[in-house]
């Protein structure tokens, strides 16, 4: 399988505690994003990667959050000091990326992984 | 600058059509559709870009009005596996790669 995927599937957590999750692109997909999903809502948009570079942080992204693609390859995103506002489903998309200039690319979503804090 | 979805729900039997609307304050450079179903990621189902042509899927097609600024969904002849929440995310011009979603609109097919 070659789509996008993430780990862990589910996180249980006390409140407090430090969290990492995983996310592993489609091969050769120059950008990879965070979204941030809870009921009935869509996906919030929360960190942007092109290749290794973090170009772009959504305000919700507090200073307890933080993301790293250290070799353009897979990602990971670090919370601390989860609160229970923390819990929802963390998703990773990954996308080609354009030739150059401007180009609206498809996003390949992940499975996502479902963080509970208690 | 979230895109407003309508209607949030639609209640279907099999072999009905379906319209989905997007729309948006702000001028947009695309409109992208997904689909999504209960505990699983949402999965692409087309991009429509400015200036570019109505797009389709199967038996699903949709149209980007750019003065208007809206997006619309057509769903025909629709099939049990329609079901599931469908998500629009729009592109504003001048703006990043990043498309922001609306709430979704929860499609539910009866037999």
């Amino acid at each position: 399988d070659t789509g996008v995927s993430q780990d862990p599937r589910h996180k249980i957590t006390k409140r407090g505690q430090n969290v990492t999750f995983r996310c592993d692109p489609i091969s050769e997909h120059n950008r990879l994003y965070w979204y941030r999903q809870t009921l009935g809502q869509g996906p919030e948009f929360l960190t942007y990667f092109q290749n290794e570079a973090q170009l772009e942080k959504s305000r919700l992204l507090s200073d307890r959050f933080s993301a790293e693609r250290p070799k353009g390859s897979f990602s990971t995103l670090e919370i601390q000091r989860t609160e229970q506002g923390d819990s929802a489903m963390y998703l990773c998309a990954s996308s080609p990326g354009g030739l150059g200039g401007r180009s609206a690319d498809t996003q390949y979503f992940g499975p996502g992984t479902r963080l509970t804090v208690l | 600058q979230q895109p407003v979805q309508s209607p949030q729900a639609v209640i279907l039997r099999e072999g009905e059509d379906a319209v989905i609307n997007c729309s948006s304050s702000k001028a947009l450079y695309s409109v992208h559709w997904y689909r999504q179903k209960h505990g699983e990621a949402p999965v692409f189902l087309m991009i429509l870009l400015k200036g570019g042509e109505q797009m389709r899927h199967e038996k699903i097609s949709a149209s980007f009005n750019e003065k208007k600024q809206q997006s619309s969904l057509y769903l025909t002849a629709s099939q049990l596996s329609y079901s599931g929440t469908y998500f629009c995310g729009t592109e504003i011009s001048g703006g990043s790669y990043i498309p922001t979603f609306g709430r979704g609109t929860s499609l539910i097919v009866h037999p």
